[in-house]
Formats: structure tokens, C-alpha cells, sequence
């Protein structure tokens, strides 16, 4: 059975720009959720898609927004990009609502992205 | 709010000694406790889980953990360390309040094992 992918595993990007973020969870999960991990801040949580709907999200601006797709497929963007959205995104998948008595998340291995 | 402390930020073992790594969790309502691991440049990997059942918890290479409601602790614990076992370690919460829709992660604690 096929992990978490990601794509791309590095970018690089200027202030100012936009970028997208892409994570395939495992092949019947459908929970996708989202993070930022930086040395600072350590693991936050982004948001959280199931069925296509936003579960639930975390304390970041409105620039950083996601969707998810039929497929569970998901997309993270963030818009207007600033020096400290440079850190890695993990992306994580499971079976129901993660965090769930008994639900393992499973991460991929994330994108590195450096804003310049 | 739901919180977890990780009372070190690094460890340094020697190989074949044993590993403590110290968690403590603020939760007001029945946890779902996780251990993490990350090595350099993957993804984080489920060490080990608990959910009510056992307080013993086992995970996978030899790891282990206990709740221990009392002391609000949640310590991963192995009997012998192993080179592959270098890596970053997170402690993760998530309790019934939150609908258990959030893991909050600890800020993480980096195993160093030398030879």
C-alpha cells in the first residue's frame, strides 16, 4: 500500500508570491490534515479536510487555506508569501478524524518550502 | 486547552543504555496520548499509542510507554539504545473536548545515542 506523497519536496519562492502544496493521503483515508513545522514553533496544526470539508483549523491567517477533493486528495496554498512561512509542511492522512481514540495518523515526508 | 510538555529538548545516550524520554500532558478529559518519531528528512513515523486500554503501552523497536494518570505523565522509555534510534521524538495529545479533531505536539526532544 502506496504512504502519504507530497509533491513537490522542495520549493523555492520569493515575498510576495503564491504556492501550492499538494498531499495524496493513503488509498481509503479520508482525513487530510496539515502542518507547519518550523525550529521555532515546532509542529502547529494548519487544518484538518474530511470528506471534503474543513474539520477544524488552527491559529494561522487567512492567507493559508486548503481544500480537498473527491478523491481526498488535498491542496494547501498560501498566498502573499513572508520570510517566515519558510519551514516544512507535513501532510497527514487517516482513516476517520484524526486524533480519534485508536486513529493513527500517518505523515508523508513533506515539502520543503524556502521563501526568499 | 489541551498542552504537553517535553521536559527535554535534547538526551544523549550511549549506546546499549537505557532511554528515558520525558512527557507531562494537561488534558481535562479522557486523552488519546501518541509518541512520534522523526529521523532527518522523513516524516513523522507513530512510535506508539494510547487510548484507555492498557497503561502499558508497547510500540514498535522495543519502545514503550506508560500513563500514568496521576502524575500526568506519558514517558517513552526503551531498555537499549541503538544507533538507528538517533532521531527527533514528539509527544502528542488529543482529548474527547476537542472532539478529537487536534493533535497538539510537543515541542520535541532529540535523541542523541553515541557509540
Amino acid at each position: 500500500k502506496a504512504g502519504v506523497t507530497q509533491t513537490p519536496r522542495y520549493l523555492i519562492k520569493t515575498r510576495g508570491q503564491q504556492v501550492t502544496l499538494s498531499c495524496s493521503p493513503i488509498s481509503g483515508h479520508r482525513s487530510v490534515s496539515w502542518y507547519q513545522q518550523t525550529p521555532g514553533q515546532g509542529l502547529q496544526f494548519l487544518f484538518e479536510y474530511f470528506s471534503e470539508t474543513q474539520r477544524n483549523k488552527g491559529n494561522f491567517p487567512g492567507r493559508f487555506s486548503g481544500r480537498q477533493f473527491s478523491n481526498s486528495r488535498s491542496e494547501m496554498n498560501v498566498s502573499t508569501l513572508e520570510l517566515g512561512d519558510s519551514a516544512l509542511y507535513l501532510c497527514a492522512s487517516s482513516l476517520r478524524l484524526a486524533g480519534g481514540p485508536a486513529n493513527e495518523q500517518f505523515f508523508g515526508p513533506g515539502t520543503r518550502l524556502t521563501v526568499l | 486547552a489541551q498542552s504537553v510538555t517535553q521536559l527535554d529538548s535534547h538526551v544523549s545516550v550511549s549506546e546499549g543504555t537505557p532511554v528515558l524520554l520525558r512527557c507531562n500532558y494537561s488534558s481535562s478529559y479522557s486523552p488519546s496520548l501518541f509518541w512520534y518519531v522523526q529521523h532527518p528528512n522523513k516524516g513523522l513515523q507513530l512510535l506508539l499509542k494510547y487510548t484507555s486500554a492498557a497503561t502499558l503501552v508497547k510500540g514498535i523497536n522495543g519502545f514503550e510507554a506508560e500513563f500514568k494518570k496521576s502524575e500526568t505523565s506519558f514517558h517513552l522509555t526503551k531498555p537499549s539504545a541503538h544507533m538507528s534510534d538517533a532521531a527527533e521524538y514528539f509527544c502528542v495529545v488529543s482529548d474527547r473536548r476537542s472532539g478529537y479533531s487536534t493533535l497538539t505536539f510537543g515541542k520535541g526532544t532529540m535523541l542523541l545515542v553515541s557509540p
